[in-house]
């Protein structure tokens, strides 16, 4: 069974201070997705990770995968307040073809509190 | 404007009670999917469907059914069985990007439905 483990579940931080979140996953996967959630609201997709050694960056996230050591990250560099949320990684237990669909595997959610 | 739909935004059952939440994309895509999230928790996969009229069960499928009659269309029944039903739940949809992008199946989120039992 596919375990995904989020560290650390809860996150304080204050603005311009940089962050990392990390996503451990038990068995072998290298479709690995990071999400958003505002409060009360659905997931937003952050970025879509395919192989070992991806990385990805949008604003002042970054995304990073490790699939030997099944590992993502999501650094925040110089948080700003609207990055408040809860972050979600998932991890894709699916086949790779056409007519596979995903199974995602979610990890519990990192809530992202940043002050001012 | 293509997206996907879940109605109604919040739902309020009796015990008892059977309830069907529904859920639209116009995306074009093939596969949909119904997930379950408990308060402060991560989602977790009730059903999908990779094609019109098959499904499957994913992680708690007990207490629930779901019918795929058509691709756009994806309505998740709630039933009298399912025993602590309340919860937010969302309908997600995915397509296959290709070979060439990378064979992965991107799953993007309706808005949810948030169903209290009385």
């Amino acid at each position: 069974e596919l375990k995904v483990e989020q560290n650390p579940l809860f996150l304080s931080m204050q603005e311009g201070k940089n962050y990392t979140i990390y996503c451990n996953y038990s068995t072998t996967s290298d479709r690995l997705y990071w999400y958003r959630q505002d409060p009360g609201k659905s997931l937003e997709s952050l970025f879509v990770l395919l192989s070992n050694g991806a990385v990805k960056q949008e604003g002042r996230l970054m995304a990073s995968l490790d699939t030997k050591a099944r590992l993502s990250t999501l650094h925040i560099t110089a948080a700003v307040h609207d990055l408040s949320a809860t972050y979600f990684c998932a991890v894709d237990r699916a086949g790779r073809r056409e007519t596979s669909g995903s199974r995602l595997t979610f990890g519990e959610g990192t809530q992202l509190t940043v002050n001012p | 404007d293509g997206g996907i739909t879940q109605s109604p935004k919040y739902l309020f059952r009796k015990e008892g009670q059977n309830v069907t939440l529904s859920c639209e994309q116009n995306l074009n895509h093939d596969a949909m999917y119904w997930y379950r999230q408990d308060p402060g928790q991560g989602l977790r996969l009730i059903y999908y469907s990779q094609i019109v009229n098959d499904f499957q069960k994913g992680d708690i499928a007990e207490g629930y059914s779901v019918s795929r009659e058509k691709k756009e269309s994806f309505p998740l029944t709630v039933t009298s069985a399912q025993k602590n039903p309340t919860a937010f739940y969302l309908c997600a949809s995915s397509r296959w990007a290709g070979r060439v992008a990378g064979d992965y199946n991107e799953q993007f989120f309706g808005p949810g439905t948030r169903l209290t039992v009385l």
